[in-house]
C-alpha cells in the first residue's frame, strides 16, 4: 500500500519558468517531509524538508508547501534550470521513526 | 566532509550465492539505514541501525540482514540470492535517529543476480 504518492511520472518545463512537483500522502501520522533529487547512477540528494508544524519552507530557488488538511505537499523550483533535470522523490517520516516512505518519483526535464 | 561511501559500486552474483555490501556513513553520523530500489517497487526501507542495534526493520525476508560496528560503519548481507534481488541498494546516514533530520544517501551498490 503506497502511503506516499507522486501521480505525475514526468514533467517538462521551459528554462526560467516555475516547476511545480506534487506529492500526496495518506498517513496523517507523518510529521516530517523531504524532497530528494536523483540523477542516474547516483544516490538521492537531499534538497529541502518541512516539519508538519509549518506550511512553507524556502531555501534559495526551492520552496516546499505543506497542506495538512489535504495531505498534500508540493515543491516549487523558481527559476528552473537545465541542471535541475532529474528524478524528484517525495518522502515522509513518522514521528519518532527514522525510516522514509518514498513516492515513486517525478522525472523533471527542463528545456533550454 | 566526505559523504556516505558504499562499496562495491557494482556486483554480479549467481542465484543461491550470498553477498555482503558495505557502507561508511558521514563522519559523526550514528544512524545507518538501508534501502532497496527496483523499477517495480521503487525505494523501499530495509532496516536501520543505531549504536550497533537494529532499530527498525522493513518488510523483507530474513535472507536480508545487517549489522553495525562500533565506528558506525554498516554491512548488509543477502543470503541465497534470488533473481528478484537484483536492485540498487542504497545506504543512508543521519546524525541521530527518530528526529527531524534528513537522511543522506550514498551512490549505492548495483547488484545483478543471474
Amino acid at each position: 500500500d503506497q502511503q506516499v504518492k507522486q501521480n505525475s511520472p514526468s514533467l517538462s518545463v521551459q528554462e526560467g519558468r516555475i516547476s511545480i512537483l506534487n506529492c500526496d500522502y495518506t498517513n496523517s501520522m507523518f510529521d516530517y517531509f523531504l524532497w530528494y533529487k536523483k540523477y542516474p547512477a547516483e544516490g538521492p540528494t537531499f534538497l529541502i524538508s518541512i516539519s508538519s508544524i509549518k506550511d512553507k519552507n524556502e531555501d534559495g530557488r526551492f520552496t516546499v508547501f505543506l497542506n495538512k488538511s489535504a495531505k498534500h505537499l508540493s515543491l516549487h523550483i523558481v527559476p528552473s534550470q537545465p541542471g535541475d533535470s532529474a528524478v524528484y522523490f517525495c518522502a515522509a517520516k513518522l514521528s519518532g521513526a527514522n525510516n522514509l516512505f518514498f513516492g515513486t518519483g517525478t522525472r523533471l526535464t527542463v528545456i533550454p | 566532509k566526505a559523504g556516505v561511501t558504499q562499496t562495491p559500486r557494482y556486483l554480479i552474483k549467481t542465484r543461491g550465492q550470498q553477498v555482503t555490501l558495505s557502507c561508511s556513513p558521514i563522519s559523526g553520523h550514528r544512524s545507518v539505514s538501508w534501502y532497496q530500489q527496483t523499477p517495480g517497487q521503487g525505494l523501499q526501507f530495509l532496516f536501520e541501525y543505531f549504536s550497533e542495534t537494529q532499530r527498525n526493520k522493513g518488510n523483507f525476508p530474513g535472507r536480508f540482514s545487517g549489522r553495525q560496528f562500533s565506528n558506525s560503519r554498516s554491512e548488509m548481507n543477502v543470503s541465497t540470492l534470488e533473481l528478484g534481488d537484483s536492485a540498487l541498494y542504497l545506504c543512508a546516514s543521519s546524525l541521530r535517529t527518530g528526529n527531524n533530520s534528513p537522511l543522506h544517501f550514498g551512490n549505492g551498490t548495483r547488484l545483478t543476480v543471474t
